[in-house]
């Protein structure tokens, strides 16, 4: 069965700290793993997408790793700031539509000052 | 950055009523889809829309839901008689087109229905 599973589920850091979250997947077959913000009460922001055969892409502080061998993914936020307080979702697109979007269920991020 | 338009952002109404959810799409958009996410769940796909009819849809999209372009800038999200169940968030999306891994999904921010 295709799913996503991410971690921790919660995460509080002090504002200026890094902090890394985990996405473990099994779907297959696999087409790109994107990294999403989502604000309470928002919609979802992309923040990067990765194909097979990208290991790392960055956009800002934001940096996601991919290793495609071990369907492994991370997300790293670098000096944090109190507005990347949100969930982030690791979503893995399985073939060419976007009805094979699957979604893991977010790790909850607090940056405290 | 363009955006997808949601309304009404909240919406409540009593089980067994109509409702109908509003999206405006980006414009050069031709792919548009509907998603929705219980509180505390992960996001699950509904439909997806291109051409003018259904492409795709998920086990969850029964005969309860309609989707429709009546125009050339709205997409809406028909369900005919609520149940409580369907209290959840519904997304709208769009995508310019299907071509190549990087292209961006844009979500719209949500309309909260709420069923009494």
């Amino acid at each position: 069965k295709n799913q996503v599973e991410q971690s921790p589920q919660s995460l509080i850091i002090l504002e200026g700290k890094n902090c890394t979250l985990q996405c473990n997947y099994t779907v297959s077959p696999f087409s790109n793993l994107r990294w999403y913000k989502q604000d309470t009460g928002r919609g979802p922001v992309s923040l990067t997408i990765m194909t097979f055969s990208e290991n790392t892409k960055s956009n800002g502080r934001y940096t996601a790793t991919l290793d495609a061998d071990t369907k492994q993914s991370s997300l790293h936020i670098t000096a944090s700031q109190l507005s990347d307080s949100a969930s982030y979702i690791c979503v893995v697109s399985s073939g060419g539509g976007y009805n094979k979007l699957i979604f893991g269920a977010g790790t909850r991020l607090a940056v405290h000052p | 950055e363009p955006e997808v338009t949601q309304t009404p952002s909240h919406q409540v109404t009593q089980m067994g009523q109509e409702v109908i959810l509003r999206c405006v799409p980006i414009s050069n958009h031709l792919y548009f889809y509907w998603y929705r996410q219980i509180l505390g769940q992960k996001v699950e796909f509904l439909v997806s829309f291109y051409n003018n009819e259904i492409s795709e849809k998920s086990e969850i999209f029964d005969d309860q839901f309609s989707v429709e372009r009546p125009d050339g800038s709205n997409f809406t999200l028909k369900i005919r008689s609520t149940k409580l169940e369907d209290s959840a968030m519904y997304f709208c999306a769009s995508i310019e087109r299907l071509m190549g891994p990087d292209e961006k999904l844009f979500f719209g921010s949500g309309t909260q229905l709420s069923v009494l």
